[in-house]
């Protein structure tokens, strides 16, 4: 099935720093989603964004919806251990029920 | 306000068997959704269902199948289980017009041997 692309596959960083990750698509989607998923847990929604160009924080985090409607990026700022894990993104089509996933960028960081 | 539970949380089936898998949505939740997560991979939609009728579904074979109850509970159904069948099985729920506030079990472990 479709999966959208994301990048990078996996980061590895120390505690402070700050990451950015990016999702892209080939489709223009009304709804762009990003999601933390813990091992053994299913994903959890860290931010919703639903119109083109808006940028949403969530404490640490800010994600933003790409003006083109094909991609969307989250940076973490400031990394404490409790971030470590999957990031996920996903994606809705107009008119469309189902969340179109991206393959994931895991998050480690180095003591 | 409890959220979506799912069981079992582990399952070991043989391959040409078939399996039901259980979600309990969201309190005040109308829509569930099924997804499907290969390792390493991100999850794929199977089907959604509202009000009782499937509302949309994915890139999957009729073998895949689900029920959604009035209490607004559903099963998902695998007949003649194949070893790539073997995931992780998430189930979401969310109100219908809310803003996709879509909420995720823990998911059931399925391995097909």
């Amino acid at each position: 099935g479709q999966q959208l692309n994301q990048s990078p596959q996996s980061m590895f960083i120390q505690e402070g720093e700050d990451v950015s990750m990016n999702c892209t698509s080939s489709s223009i989607f009304n709804t762009w989603l990003w999601y933390k998923q813990d091992p053994g847990e299913g994903p959890v929604l860290l931010i919703a964004l639903y119109k083109a160009g808006e940028l949403t924080s969530n404490g640490r985090l800010t994600a933003q919806f790409g003006i083109t409607r094909k991609d969307s990026f989250l940076n973490i700022s400031a990394s404490i251990p409790s971030d470590v894990g999957i990031y996920f993104c996903a994606g809705r089509l107009p008119g469309n029920e189902k969340l179109t996933f991206g393959t994931g960028t895991r998050l480690t960081i180095i003591p | 306000e409890t959220g979506v539970t799912q069981s079992p949380t582990h399952l070991i089936k043989t391959r040409g068997q078939q399996v039901t898998l259980r979600c309990s949505s969201q309190s005040g939740h109308n829509t569930v959704s099924w997804y499907q997560q290969a390792l390493g991979q991100g999850p794929q939609f199977i089907f959604q269902y509202y009000r009782e009728e499937e509302n949309g579904r994915g890139n999957f074979p009729p073998r895949f199948s689900g029920l959604q109850f009035p209490n607004y509970s559903s099963e998902l159904n695998v007949n003649a289980l194949e070893l790539d069948d073997s995931a992780l099985y998430l189930c979401a729920s969310s109100s219908q017009g809310d803003g996709y506030g879509y909420t995720f079990g823990s998911g059931t472990r399925l391995t097909v041997v």
